[in-house]
Formats: C-alpha cells, structure tokens, sequence
C-alpha cells in the first residue's frame, strides 16, 4: 500500500517556540492531505484540510494562525504549531488521499507526539 | 454533523475466539465506510472498507458489511490471534465527492490472551 512518513516521530519544546511538523507521501502523489489531532485514549479529530498549491481549509474551532499548514508541492504538507504552549500537547497525525472521491482511501503517518514544557 | 459510534473497550478474548466489534453512524446520504487498526508504536493502517450498501469489505480474515437499514458497519473475525492485539477504528468519509476529512469512532483497544 501507500506510505506516508512523519517527521520528527517525537518533539519536545519550551513553552512559546513554534514546531515544525513534516508529512510525506513517499510513493503517490496526494493532491489533498489532512492533519489529525489525538488525545489521548480519544478519537481522531479532524483540524484541517490541506491542498496542494492553496490556503489549507480549517475545521470549525481550530485557530488557523495557531496551526499553519502549507501544502509546498504534491508530497509534502507541513504542519508549523506556533507559540506553543502546554495545552498544545499531543499527538498530530497526517494523512494522504490517493484520490479526489469520497470512496478513495487515506493513508496514514506513524504520528509526532508533540510535548510542550 | 457526522458522527461514529463503536463500543468502548479494552475488549478481551482468549485466542481463537470469536470477535465483534460494533459500530454505527450517524451521516447524511451514503458515506464510505473504514476500519483502520493501530498497532502499538505504528500508525493507523486501513484494514477494509466499503464504499455502498450492502458491500462486504474483509482483509486478513476480518469482515464487515456496510447496513444502511441499521447505519451499522460492524467489524468480525471467526478466529482471533494474539497478533489481532490493536486499537481499531470504524471511520466514515461523506459522499458527494471531493476532498473530505474522516470522522472517526473512539477507537476500541483489543488484546488477545494466549
């Protein structure tokens, strides 16, 4: 199947510095990728939509200035968390789409567990 | 909105019993149906889908079959390893076309007993 790579697996910051989180598709090309948050023993919810070439699309209670999301080209979204704080720990995980309909599968990153001291 | 539903656990069960895992959900019209399974320290992985009604998705020996008249996808294996030990998922994705995000249940943590 389809492999999406994260980077860093694991971070670790001071309270106010800004986080970069990388997600590669490393043998498609995704038009479209989507970044998860996980709590933990919680779901998956849903914080944006990221297509390549335009301004991601944020979900309803997500702070888009918090969360910056650039989609540079067809293998790579990068998820920046600025001023960080505690609050914003958790795990982020990406995702791909091998196509442009509802039927199409995502595929998924290992995740970057973020910890904001 | 959308939303997924499947039974909380940690689920037990002694190797080669049988699995259920349920799940329902809440969608307008005819959404696409998952089952993605975290193994520990991994990432999520897709283990079957189904995309209409009435569909059977299955993957390593587990099924799933996509009810409408029950908004129901529940996950079943006949006979399960130790290996089956994992989070699983049921997840839906809006129909209509375009680019759509998941809406995931809250997973259900299995574990296998030899």
């Amino acid at each position: 199947g389809a492999v999406v790579s994260q980077h860093p697996s694991r971070v670790i910051c001071k309270s106010g510095t800004s986080v970069k989180i990388e997600c590669r598709s490393l043998d498609f090309q995704a038009t479209t990728m989507f970044w998860y948050r996980q709590f933990p023993k919680q779901s998956l919810m849903l914080m944006a939509t990221s297509n390549e070439g335009s301004k991601a699309t944020y979900e309803q209670g997500v702070e888009k200035d918090k969360f910056l999301i650039n989609h540079a080209s067809l293998t790579l979204s990068t998820l920046t968390v600025t001023s960080a704080h505690p609050e914003d720990s958790s795990f982020y995980i990406c995702s791909a789409d091998t196509g442009p309909f509802s039927t199409d599968t995502q595929y998924f990153g290992p995740g970057t567990r973020l910890t904001v001291l | 909105g959308d939303s997924v539903t499947q039974m909380e656990g940690p689920v037990t069960l002694s190797e080669e019993a049988f699995l259920t895992i349920n799940c329902t959900y809440t969608a307008t019209g005819y959404p696409s149906l998952f089952w993605y399974v975290q193994y520990p320290g991994e990432g999520l992985q897709l283990l079957l889908k189904a995309t209409k009604a009435d569909d059977k998705g299955s993957n390593k020996g587990f099924e799933a079959t996509y009810r409408k008249e029950t908004t129901s996808f529940h996950l079943e294996k006949g006979s399960v390893q130790v290996s089956d030990s994992a989070v699983y998922f049921c997840a839906l994705r809006p129909s209509g076309g375009g680019a759509d995000g998941l809406t995931f249940g809250k997973g259900t943590h299995l574990i296998i007993q030899p």
